[in-house]
Protein backbone atom coordinates (compact mmCIF):
# COMPACT_ATOMS: atom_id res chain seq x y z
CA UNK A 1 0.00 0.00 0.00
CA UNK A 2 1.80 3.15 -1.20
CA UNK A 3 1.81 6.38 0.01
CA UNK A 4 0.22 9.88 -1.02
CA UNK A 5 2.15 10.50 -3.59
CA UNK A 6 2.95 14.10 -5.44
CA UNK A 7 4.61 15.96 -8.52
CA UNK A 8 6.25 17.70 -8.87
CA UNK A 9 8.39 17.63 -5.62
CA UNK A 10 9.36 21.56 -6.56
CA UNK A 11 8.47 24.12 -8.93
CA UNK A 12 10.35 27.29 -9.68
CA UNK A 13 8.28 29.67 -11.84
CA UNK A 14 8.28 32.99 -12.84
CA UNK A 15 5.52 35.44 -11.95
CA UNK A 16 2.51 35.58 -14.45
CA UNK A 17 2.73 31.80 -15.46
CA UNK A 18 0.40 29.32 -14.80
CA UNK A 19 1.68 26.01 -12.94
CA UNK A 20 -0.08 23.13 -12.50
CA UNK A 21 0.44 20.23 -9.47
CA UNK A 22 -0.23 16.09 -9.42
CA UNK A 23 -1.79 13.89 -6.42
CA UNK A 24 -2.43 10.70 -6.68
CA UNK A 25 -3.96 9.49 -2.78
CA UNK A 26 -3.75 6.31 -1.55
CA UNK A 27 -5.71 3.63 -3.47
CA UNK A 28 -9.09 3.50 -2.71
CA UNK A 29 -8.96 6.42 -0.47
CA UNK A 30 -12.37 8.14 -1.12
CA UNK A 31 -11.52 12.07 -0.09
CA UNK A 32 -8.57 13.86 -1.45
CA UNK A 33 -7.43 17.31 0.11
CA UNK A 34 -5.41 20.05 -0.89
CA UNK A 35 -3.51 22.28 1.96
CA UNK A 36 -1.23 25.04 1.84
CA UNK A 37 1.85 25.87 4.06
CA UNK A 38 3.88 28.84 4.13
CA UNK A 39 6.72 29.02 6.27
CA UNK A 40 6.07 29.20 10.40
CA UNK A 41 2.41 28.48 9.61
CA UNK A 42 -0.03 25.19 9.71
CA UNK A 43 -1.15 24.18 6.80
CA UNK A 44 -4.15 26.18 5.45
CA UNK A 45 -7.21 23.99 3.50
CA UNK A 46 -7.81 25.10 0.10
CA UNK A 47 -10.72 22.32 -1.03
CA UNK A 48 -11.23 18.84 -0.67
CA UNK A 49 -13.36 16.16 -3.00
CA UNK A 50 -15.02 13.22 -2.07
CA UNK A 51 -14.61 10.58 -5.05
CA UNK A 52 -15.21 13.16 -8.09
CA UNK A 53 -17.38 15.50 -6.57
CA UNK A 54 -15.51 18.68 -4.62
CA UNK A 55 -17.45 19.25 -1.53
CA UNK A 56 -15.86 22.83 -0.44
CA UNK A 57 -13.68 25.42 -1.23
CA UNK A 58 -12.16 28.17 0.91
CA UNK A 59 -13.25 31.26 0.89
CA UNK A 60 -9.49 32.48 0.58
CA UNK A 61 -8.72 30.91 -2.55
CA UNK A 62 -9.18 33.13 -5.13
CA UNK A 63 -10.56 32.33 -8.56
CA UNK A 64 -7.00 31.74 -10.16
CA UNK A 65 -7.39 28.30 -8.08
CA UNK A 66 -8.90 25.67 -9.50
CA UNK A 67 -8.71 21.93 -8.67
CA UNK A 68 -9.84 18.73 -10.40
CA UNK A 69 -10.38 14.91 -9.68
CA UNK A 70 -11.90 13.75 -12.88
CA UNK A 71 -12.13 10.23 -12.33
CA UNK A 72 -11.98 10.17 -8.49
CA UNK A 73 -8.57 9.02 -8.58
CA UNK A 74 -5.87 11.22 -8.86
CA UNK A 75 -6.24 15.57 -8.50
CA UNK A 76 -4.46 18.44 -10.21
CA UNK A 77 -4.26 21.81 -8.60
CA UNK A 78 -3.61 24.68 -11.30
CA UNK A 79 -2.33 28.15 -10.75
CA UNK A 80 -3.03 30.61 -12.91
CA UNK A 81 -0.73 34.00 -13.13
CA UNK A 82 1.08 33.08 -10.42
CA UNK A 83 2.26 36.01 -7.73
CA UNK A 84 4.87 36.12 -5.52
CA UNK A 85 2.53 35.58 -2.72
CA UNK A 86 1.55 31.88 -3.92
CA UNK A 87 5.10 30.85 -2.57
CA UNK A 88 4.81 27.94 -0.30
CA UNK A 89 4.58 24.36 0.32
CA UNK A 90 1.09 22.83 -1.80
CA UNK A 91 0.09 19.54 0.38
CA UNK A 92 -2.25 16.54 -1.04
CA UNK A 93 -3.68 14.34 1.79
CA UNK A 94 -5.98 11.33 1.46
CA UNK A 95 -8.84 9.96 4.11
CA UNK A 96 -11.15 6.75 3.80
CA UNK A 97 -14.74 8.54 4.84
CA UNK A 98 -16.97 6.22 6.19
CA UNK A 99 -14.76 4.25 8.01
CA UNK A 100 -14.24 4.70 12.16
CA UNK A 101 -10.86 6.17 11.19
CA UNK A 102 -12.13 8.32 8.60
CA UNK A 103 -11.21 11.48 9.93
CA UNK A 104 -7.31 10.57 9.85
CA UNK A 105 -5.54 12.46 6.85
CA UNK A 106 -2.55 11.02 5.35
CA UNK A 107 -0.50 13.63 3.64
CA UNK A 108 2.09 13.58 0.59
CA UNK A 109 5.38 14.99 0.63
CA UNK A 110 4.35 18.37 -1.01
CA UNK A 111 5.32 20.38 -3.49
CA UNK A 112 6.99 23.32 -2.88
CA UNK A 113 6.39 26.25 -5.10
CA UNK A 114 8.91 29.15 -5.69
CA UNK A 115 7.36 32.14 -7.49
CA UNK A 116 10.05 34.49 -8.80
CA UNK B 1 -13.44 32.33 12.29
CA UNK B 2 -12.72 28.98 13.79
CA UNK B 3 -8.97 28.96 15.62
CA UNK B 4 -6.46 26.11 17.32
CA UNK B 5 -3.87 27.71 19.19
CA UNK B 6 -0.87 26.65 20.36
CA UNK B 7 2.52 27.81 21.86
CA UNK B 8 4.76 28.40 19.49
CA UNK B 9 7.56 27.53 21.45
CA UNK B 10 10.39 26.88 20.81
CA UNK B 11 10.04 24.37 23.55
CA UNK B 12 13.44 22.86 24.67
CA UNK B 13 14.06 19.47 27.06
CA UNK B 14 16.83 16.94 28.18
CA UNK B 15 17.09 13.76 26.40
CA UNK B 16 15.10 11.47 28.73
CA UNK B 17 12.59 14.36 30.18
CA UNK B 18 8.82 14.42 29.48
CA UNK B 19 7.95 17.26 26.65
CA UNK B 20 4.36 18.56 26.95
CA UNK B 21 2.39 20.53 23.91
CA UNK B 22 -0.70 22.09 24.58
CA UNK B 23 -3.90 23.19 22.21
CA UNK B 24 -7.00 24.74 22.62
CA UNK B 25 -9.39 24.78 19.53
CA UNK B 26 -12.50 27.66 19.56
CA UNK B 27 -15.21 25.31 17.97
CA UNK B 28 -17.24 23.91 20.79
CA UNK B 29 -18.71 21.57 18.01
CA UNK B 30 -15.37 19.59 16.54
CA UNK B 31 -15.09 16.18 16.62
CA UNK B 32 -12.12 15.07 16.11
CA UNK B 33 -8.42 16.15 17.26
CA UNK B 34 -5.08 15.25 15.65
CA UNK B 35 -1.17 15.48 16.64
CA UNK B 36 1.37 15.38 13.29
CA UNK B 37 4.61 15.68 13.40
CA UNK B 38 7.04 17.93 11.09
CA UNK B 39 10.57 17.72 10.35
CA UNK B 40 12.00 20.78 8.37
CA UNK B 41 11.22 20.88 4.62
CA UNK B 42 9.13 17.74 5.32
CA UNK B 43 5.30 17.24 5.05
CA UNK B 44 3.24 16.56 8.63
CA UNK B 45 3.11 13.36 9.93
CA UNK B 46 0.09 11.66 12.00
CA UNK B 47 1.01 10.42 14.98
CA UNK B 48 -1.95 10.45 17.50
CA UNK B 49 -5.44 10.99 16.79
CA UNK B 50 -7.99 11.13 19.57
CA UNK B 51 -11.99 11.24 19.68
CA UNK B 52 -13.02 10.84 23.27
CA UNK B 53 -12.07 12.99 26.63
CA UNK B 54 -9.39 11.02 28.44
CA UNK B 55 -6.30 9.75 27.22
CA UNK B 56 -4.81 7.53 24.55
CA UNK B 57 -1.17 5.99 25.23
CA UNK B 58 0.85 4.80 22.05
CA UNK B 59 4.15 3.94 22.79
CA UNK B 60 6.13 7.08 24.09
CA UNK B 61 3.06 9.03 23.35
CA UNK B 62 -0.34 10.33 25.17
CA UNK B 63 -2.97 12.38 23.74
CA UNK B 64 -5.33 14.09 26.76
CA UNK B 65 -8.34 15.89 25.64
CA UNK B 66 -11.19 17.41 27.64
CA UNK B 67 -13.56 18.86 25.53
CA UNK B 68 -14.92 21.04 28.31
CA UNK B 69 -12.39 22.70 28.65
CA UNK B 70 -11.31 22.71 24.83
CA UNK B 71 -8.25 21.44 25.24
CA UNK B 72 -6.08 18.69 23.58
CA UNK B 73 -2.33 17.94 24.54
CA UNK B 74 0.45 15.99 23.72
CA UNK B 75 2.65 13.88 26.17
CA UNK B 76 6.11 12.49 25.04
CA UNK B 77 7.85 10.12 27.31
CA UNK B 78 11.88 9.79 27.51
CA UNK B 79 12.19 12.88 24.38
CA UNK B 80 14.70 11.68 22.13
CA UNK B 81 16.81 13.74 19.65
CA UNK B 82 14.90 12.96 16.98
CA UNK B 83 12.17 13.86 18.70
CA UNK B 84 12.87 17.40 17.81
CA UNK B 85 10.74 18.60 14.92
CA UNK B 86 7.46 20.70 14.79
CA UNK B 87 4.45 19.62 16.36
CA UNK B 88 1.04 20.47 14.58
CA UNK B 89 -2.42 20.10 16.59
CA UNK B 90 -5.28 19.88 14.33
CA UNK B 91 -9.20 19.51 14.63
CA UNK B 92 -11.99 18.68 12.27
CA UNK B 93 -15.81 19.86 12.45
CA UNK B 94 -17.37 17.02 11.33
CA UNK B 95 -16.79 13.35 9.93
CA UNK B 96 -13.71 13.57 7.12
CA UNK B 97 -13.88 17.18 7.30
CA UNK B 98 -11.09 19.16 6.70
CA UNK B 99 -8.55 19.81 9.09
CA UNK B 100 -8.10 23.68 10.77
CA UNK B 101 -4.20 23.43 12.08
CA UNK B 102 -2.54 25.56 15.21
CA UNK B 103 0.34 27.25 13.91
CA UNK B 104 2.99 24.29 15.51
CA UNK B 105 5.07 24.46 18.49
CA UNK B 106 8.68 23.53 17.58
CA UNK B 107 10.30 21.04 20.06
CA UNK B 108 14.00 20.78 20.26
CA UNK B 109 15.37 17.56 22.47
CA UNK B 110 19.19 18.18 23.72
CA UNK B 111 21.81 15.19 24.35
Amino acid sequence: DTGVSQDPRHKITKRGQNVTFRCDPISEHNRLYWYRQTLGQGPEFLTYFQNEAQLEKSRLLSDRFSAERPKGSFSTLEIQRTEQGDSAMYLCASSLAGTPLGDEQFFGPGTRLTVL
Amino acid sequence: QKEVEQNSGPLSVPEGAIASLNCTYSDRGSQSFFWYRQYSGKSPELIMSIYSNGDKEDGRFTAQLNKASQYVSLLIRDSQPSDSATYLCAVTEYEGGKLIFGQGTELSVKP
